[in-house]
């Protein structure tokens, strides 16, 4: 049963163009979201996160939206570049749990 | 800081095998995960150590799994004996943060795991 869920395996995206990955989750109690970047051979590095009292959080060229409502995440990255090409993985938290629940991550393709 | 560092990058084992995954986290981090990706599955949590002591083992697959952290800058997965089906790779992590914490984790690069 996952509980955090990235319905998109792939996505490719020409370069200086918007870049935009989508998060669903299930739990609506999670109180903080992150996304992870993973280079090959690499471990997971952390992005930008958002705490669920709000609904925006924006770091340079990436920008995180989260509609509580709806139970959907959102990372947008722009304009793209093709050093972004990468996986990215959004990660829930919940408070008392100790963990962060992945999703099963979206691989980024950036077209030069 | 040299991160967390695990080792080694890359094991290619055969079925039956034990296999020794190793991991340092970053001296101070009180917490300690180890996280397995798979294409199906993504990263999925295997067990949680907090102040060395497991947590949690609950994402452990099976009794063949075993992990340990003998004091704060060690620890260790074993697969014994290895099968086909546990290749993957392998990550460990390490956070600041204590149970109810919202830190990020940082991430090792990873064993990569062939059992064939």
């Amino acid at each position: 049963d996952q509980q955090v869920k990235q319905n998109s395996p792939s996505l490719s995206v020409q370069e200086g163009r918007i870049s935009i990955l989508n998060c669903d989750y299930t739990n609506s109690m999670f109180d903080y979201f992150l996304w992870y970047k993973k280079y090959p051979a690499e471990g997971p590095t952390f992005l930008i996160s958002i705490s669920s009292i709000k609904d925006k959080n924006e770091d340079g060229r990436f920008t995180v939206f989260l509609n509580k409502s709806a139970k959907h995440l959102s990372l947008h990255i722009v304009p793209s570049q093709p050093g972004d090409s990468a996986v990215y993985f959004c990660a829930a938290y919940l408070s008392g749990t100790y963990k962060y629940i992945f999703g099963t991550g979206t691989r980024l393709k950036v077209l030069a | 800081d040299a991160g967390v560092i695990q080792s080694p990058r890359h094991e290619v084992t055969e079925m039956g095998q034990e296999v020794t995954l190793r991991c340092k986290p970053i001296s101070g981090h009180n917490s300690l995960f180890w996280y397995r990706q798979t294409m199906m599955r993504g990263l999925e949590l295997l067990i949680y150590f907090n102040n060395n002591v497991p947590i949690d083992d609950s994402g452990m697959p099976e009794d063949r799994f075993s992990a340990k952290m003998p004091n704060a800058s060690f620890s260790t997965l074993k697969i014994q004996p290895s099968e086909p089906r546990d290749s993957a790779v392998y990550f460990c992590a390490s956070s600041p943060g204590g149970m109810d914490s919202n830190y990020g984790y940082t991430f090792g690069s990873g064993t990569r795991l062939t059992v064939v």
